[in-house]
């Protein structure tokens, strides 16, 4: 298994655009978590889905965040309009469970300017 | 709510023990973990510890639990310049259900 792949691996934009982040998780992996990484707030759970539905999304800053799972093969996190604050690394991870062990993906670099 | 902290950064020479301490709040935890984080990459488990255990060891690694304290530790015996990461500990099995991970903590191994 090639475990959790993101893409894009980095990602620069400008600030207004959206942005994309995508993930392919772990088969057989029925829950996937989206995560955000930043030296100020460290890691930071953003929501997490179970069999491709939202379960807690008490993590998700704001309303130009929004995340979807339409398949258990996919996953997006989808930032509209971006802002140069949310510049972090963003990770998905995938379990089979909600508090068991996680495998996280490499990550996206994200920086808006 | 949930909260665990560890120390931000830990220097060791090549050789000697690193240990790494971490608080949790949560005193319903089943599960305590470690992660460790490379540079650029994402987090990869090392070891973890049923809150019904004290200690577990695994080759160079050994992991305390002092469930009274909420206190984790791990320690790394014969550290090499490779085990330089970012280690987070994570507790779960708690009141949320989820895993909630410690801030991180630095380790820079000095040659």
């Amino acid at each position: 298994d090639a475990g959790v792949i993101q893409s894009p691996r980095h990602e620069v934009t400008e600030m207004g655009q959206e942005v994309t982040l995508r993930c392919k998780p772990i088969s057989g992996h029925d829950y996937l978590f989206w995560y955000r990484q930043t030296m100020m707030r460290g890691l930071e759970l953003l929501i997490y889905f179970n069999n491709n539905v939202p379960i807690d999304d008490s993590g998700m800053p704001e309303d130009r965040f929004s995340a979807k799972m339409p398949n258990a093969s996919f996953s997006t996190l989808k930032i509209q309009p971006s802002e140069p604050r949310d510049s972090a690394v963003y990770f998905c991870a995938t379990g089979t469970s909600a508090y068991n062990e996680q495998f996280f993906g490499p990550g996206t670099r994200l920086t808006v300017l | 709510g949930e909260d665990v902290e560890q120390s931000l950064f830990l220097s060791v020479r090549e050789g000697d023990s690193s240990v790494i301490n971490c608080t949790y709040t949560d005193s319903s935890s089943t599960y305590l973990y470690w992660y460790k984080q490379e540079p650029g990459a994402g987090l990869q488990l090392l070891t973890y510890i049923f809150s019904n255990m004290d200690m577990k060891q695994d080759q160079r690694l050994t992991v305390l639990l002092n469930k009274k304290d909420k206190h984790l530790s791990l320690r790394i015996a014969d550290t090499q310049t490779g085990d330089s990461a970012i280690y987070f500990c994570a507790e779960s099995g708690g009141a949320t259900n989820k895993l909630i991970f410690g801030t991180g903590t630095l380790l820079a191994v000095q040659p």
